[in-house]
C-alpha cells in the first residue's frame, strides 16, 4: 500500500524550532519529488516546500523562505522539514505529499500531489 | 507567486444538481492546474490534473476544462459524498500555489 506517515509535530514557543519527518512506503521513493503543504485551523491549503527526487533542488513558499528547510534521505525513504524562527502564523496541520510527474521530451512535468499523509499538527504558542 | 482566485467561495446545491467552480490564474499557466477534494478531517484527494485529465478512480461526473487563464471544475450530478471543499492548484511555476477553496454545501 502506498503510504506517507508524518511525525514530529507539537507545541513550540514563538521563535523556536521543530523538525518534521515523513516516511514513505509502497512506492519507489527516490523516483518522486515530494512536498509539504499546510492548513491553518479552519483555513485553506498553503503550499510550503518542495524537493526534487534526488534532493538537489528545493523550493519554498514566500511565507517560509529563509526559515524552513526541506531535505530528504532516500536511503530511509524519508523527507524532513526543518522549521526555525516559528511564529503564531505557522500554526497548522502539516501534510507531506508525493508529486506526480510525467516525461515530456527531455524534461519532467509535475502535475499533481497524488498521495498525501494524514498530517502532523504544529502549534506555535507561548 | 502566481495567484489563483476561486469562485464562488461557497456554494449551496442539492443532490442531482450540476455545479461549476471556477479558478482564475493571475497569469498564464498553460494547462498546469489540478483540482482537489477535501472532506472534514481528511487529507485532500487529487481529482483532476492537467486541467482536464481525470485521476484514476475518480467518478466520471467530475470534469475539468480551461479557457485561457480560467479553469472550471464541473460536477455533473451531485452525489451526497460530493459535499466537500474543493481547491485548485497550479504547477506551472514554483511555489505551487493553491486557490482559497470553495465549500460545497447541501441546500
Amino acid at each position: 500500500e502506498v503510504q506517507l506517515l508524518e511525525s514530529g509535530g507539537g507545541l513550540v514557543q514563538p521563535g523556536g524550532s521543530l523538525r518534521l519527518s515523513c516516511v514513505a512506503s509502497g512506492f519507489s521513493f527516490s523516483s518522486y519529488a515530494m512536498s509539504w503543504a499546510r492548513q491553518a485551523p479552519g483555513k485553506g491549503l498553503e503550499w510550503v516546500a518542495g524537493i526534487s527526487d534526488s534532493g538537489g533542488i528545493t523550493y519554498y513558499g514566500d511565507s517560509v523562505k529563509g526559515r524552513f528547510t526541506m531535505s530528504r534521505d532516500n536511503s530511509k525513504n524519508t523527507v524532513f522539514l526543518e522549521m526555525e524562527s516559528l511564529r503564531a502564523g505557522d500554526t497548522a496541520l502539516y501534510y507531506c505529499a508525493r508529486i506526480s510527474r510525467r516525461r515530456s521530451g527531455y524534461v519532467y512535468l509535475y502535475y499533481g500531489m497524488d498521495v498525501w499523509g494524514q498530517g502532523t499538527t504544529v502549534t506555535v504558542s507561548s | 507567486a502566481i495567484q489563483l482566485t476561486q469562485s464562488p467561495s461557497s456554494l449551496s446545491a442539492s443532490v442531482g444538481d450540476r455545479v461549476t467552480i471556477t479558478c482564475r490564474a493571475r497569469q498564464g499557466i498553460s494547462n498546469a492546474l489540478a483540482w482537489y477534494q477535501q472532506k472534514p478531517g481528511k487529507a485532500p484527494k487529487l481529482l483532476i490534473y492537467d486541467a482536464s485529465t481525470l485521476e484514476t478512480g475518480v467518478p466520471s461526473r467530475f470534469s475539468g476544462s480551461r479557457s485561457g487563464t480560467d479553469f472550471t471544475l464541473t460536477i455533473g450530478s451531485l452525489q451526497p459524498e460530493d459535499f466537500a471543499t474543493y481547491y485548485c492548484q497550479q504547477f506551472n511555476n514554483y511555489p505551487y500555489t493553491f486557490g482559497q477553496g470553495t465549500k460545497l454545501e447541501i441546500k
